[in-house]
């Protein structure tokens, strides 16, 4: 089955600076790749996601890449804000499938 | 819209009884996912329904964790009898069949003392 690798898994930054985190799947049939915001006592939120069609695609300050020939995806944010301090998740499904695998989760610490 | 809603938020019971977590998916959304959250394991699907038969129930740890979705608009989670080591934080994420994004509910920490 997928097996989904995320890295790293604690990140702290200074407000304004730039955080990423990057992810790999195992799976070449894998075609869609979301990323999910946990905050405190809540749910993972759906904040952005990529098709195997597309190489990269942005949404204010984050933004995700993909490669598929090295089956490697990331995730942007830029101008970091407190706000931005949560968990994030990284995930990919097939096409055959209709299940999400998640990667382990990286915790991010935005220091004002 | 209300968004997928969970119940209980939390729970705690005594080892060896039952449990029962509810959800009710997005209106309109066929498809109806039961994760589970800890630190050592992480995020992991327990069972998915597509208009409400189950399709997937390989990541169900054990028979005593059951699933069912009697309608479109409701399912259950029920661990009977429960275990210490059930304790952790239960999702329901709903989805439209042939639309890849899933959205969460907020979760049942369950705690087993």
């Amino acid at each position: 089955g997928e097996n989904v690798e995320q890295h790293p898994s604690t990140l702290s930054v200074q407000e304004g600076d730039s955080a990423v985190i990057k992810c790999t799947y195992s799976d070449s049939a894998s075609n869609y790749f979301p990323w999910y915001k946990q905050e405190l006592g809540k749910g993972p939120q759906l904040i952005i996601d990529i098709r195997s069609n597309v190489g990269e695609k942005k949404d204010q300050r984050i933004a995700v890449t993909l490669n598929k020939t090295a089956k490697h995806f990331s995730l942007h944010i830029t101008e970091t804000q407190p706000e931005d301090s949560a968990v994030y998740f990284c995930a990919a499904k097939t096409a055959a499938g209709n299940k999400l695998t998640f990667g382990g989760g990286t915790r991010v610490l935005v220091k004002p | 819209d209300a968004g997928v809603i969970q119940s209980p938020r939390h729970e705690v019971t005594e080892m060896g009884q039952e449990v029962t977590l509810r959800c009710k998916p997005i209106s309109g959304h066929n498809s109806l996912f039961w994760y589970r959250q800890t630190m050592m394991r992480g995020l992991e699907l327990l069972i998915y329904f597509n208009n409400n038969v189950p399709i997937d129930d390989s990541g169900m740890p054990e028979d005593r964790f059951s699933a069912k979705m009697p309608n479109a608009s409701f399912s259950t989670l029920k661990i009977q009898p429960s275990e210490p080591r059930d304790s952790a934080v239960y999702f329901c994420a709903s989805s439209l069949a042939g639309r890849a994004e899933a959205f969460f509910g907020q979760g049942t920490r369950l705690t087993v003392v």
